[in-house]
C-alpha cells in the first residue's frame, strides 16, 4: 500500500495560519474515524497532536485543529509560533492488510 | 502514568538480526497493543507493525513481512521487535508506541524515546 501523500514542506510567518493536507485516506476513515497527526522534532519522540480526525489531546494547544473531507484530511495551525517548526505526519488506520499508514511527512518552517 | 522504556543503541553487522526491547511501566501490560515505528536518517516515520499484548495478535506492514517478528513477555511487561537480515538501510531510530485508550492501533499517544540501530560492517 502507498503511504498517504503530504506536501514536502510548508512555511508561514509568526501569527499566520497554515494548513497541511494528507491525501489518500481510505473509506475506512468514516468507519474508524481514524486519522491522527504527529509533530516530530529531531532527536525527540513524536508527539500526538490530533486523533480521531478532529480531537486534540489535553496537552496540545487549541491552535492546532484537524478536519477531513472525502479522501483528504488536513491539519491547520493558527497563530504560528517559532516552536511550531518541525515535521508533521498524518496517519490513518485501515482494515486493509497493513493496519496503519503514515504520510511522508511535511516540514514546517516558521519564517 | 504509562511509560515506554527503550534501550539506547545497538550496532549490528549486515546480515545480522536485532531484537529491540520496549518495557511498559505504570499500568497493566496486557491492556495495550504495542506499535513499532522507525525513522531512518533523512527519512520520514514508518510504521512497521503492531502486537496485542493481550493475546499476541500481530499485524506487520507489508514491507517487513517475512523479516520482522514482534513478541511480548508478559512476565516482564516487555515487547520485542526482531528484525532479521539487516542491511544498511535498516539503520534507523526504532520507536515503540501505544494508545492509552485500548489495544487497537487507531493512534499512538505514548511513545518511547527510541533505540538507535546502526548497521555497519
Amino acid at each position: 500500500q502507498s503511504a498517504l501523500t503530504q506536501p514536502a514542506s510548508v512555511s508561514g510567518s509568526p501569527g499566520q495560519s497554515i494548513t497541511i493536507s494528507c491525501t489518500g485516506i481510505s473509506g475506512d476513515v468514516g468507519v474508524y474515524n481514524s486519522v491522527s497527526w504527529y509533530q516530530h522534532h529531531p532527536g525527540t519522540a513524536p508527539k500526538l497532536i490530533i486523533y480521531e480526525v478532529t480531537n486534540r489531546p489535553s496537552w496540545v494547544s487549541h491552535r492546532f485543529s484537524g478536519a477531513s473531507s472525502g479522501n483528504t484530511a488536513s491539519l491547520t495551525i493558527s497563530g504560528l509560533q517559532a516552536e511550531d517548526e518541525g515535521d508533521y505526519y498524518c496517519t490513518s488506520y485501515t482494515s486493509a492488510t497493513t493496519l496503519v499508514l503514515f504520510g511522508g511527512g511535511t516540514k514546517l518552517t516558521v519564517l | 502514568q504509562v511509560q515506554l522504556v527503550q534501550s539506547g543503541s545497538e550496532v549490528k553487522k549486515p546480515g545480522a538480526s536485532v531484537k529491540v526491547p520496549c518495557k511498559v511501566s505504570g499500568d497493566t501490560f496486557t491492556n495495550y497493543g504495542i506499535n513499532w515505528v522507525r525513522q531512518a536518517p533523512g527519512q520520514g516515520l514508518e510504521w512497521m507493525g503492531w502486537i496485542s499484548a493481550f493475546n499476541g495478535n500481530t499485524n506487520y506492514a507489508q514491507k517487513f513481512q517475512g523479516r520482522v517478528t514482534m513478541t511480548t513477555d508478559t512476565s516482564t511487561s516487555t515487547a520485542y521487535m526482531e528484525l532479521r537480515s539487516l542491511g544498511s538501510d535498516d539503520t534507523a531510530v526504532y520507536y515503540c508506541a501505544l494508545r492509552l485508550a485500548g489495544i487497537l492501533p487507531y493512534y499512538m499517544d505514548v511513545w518511547g524515546k527510541g533505540t538507535t540501530v546502526t548497521v555497519s560492517s
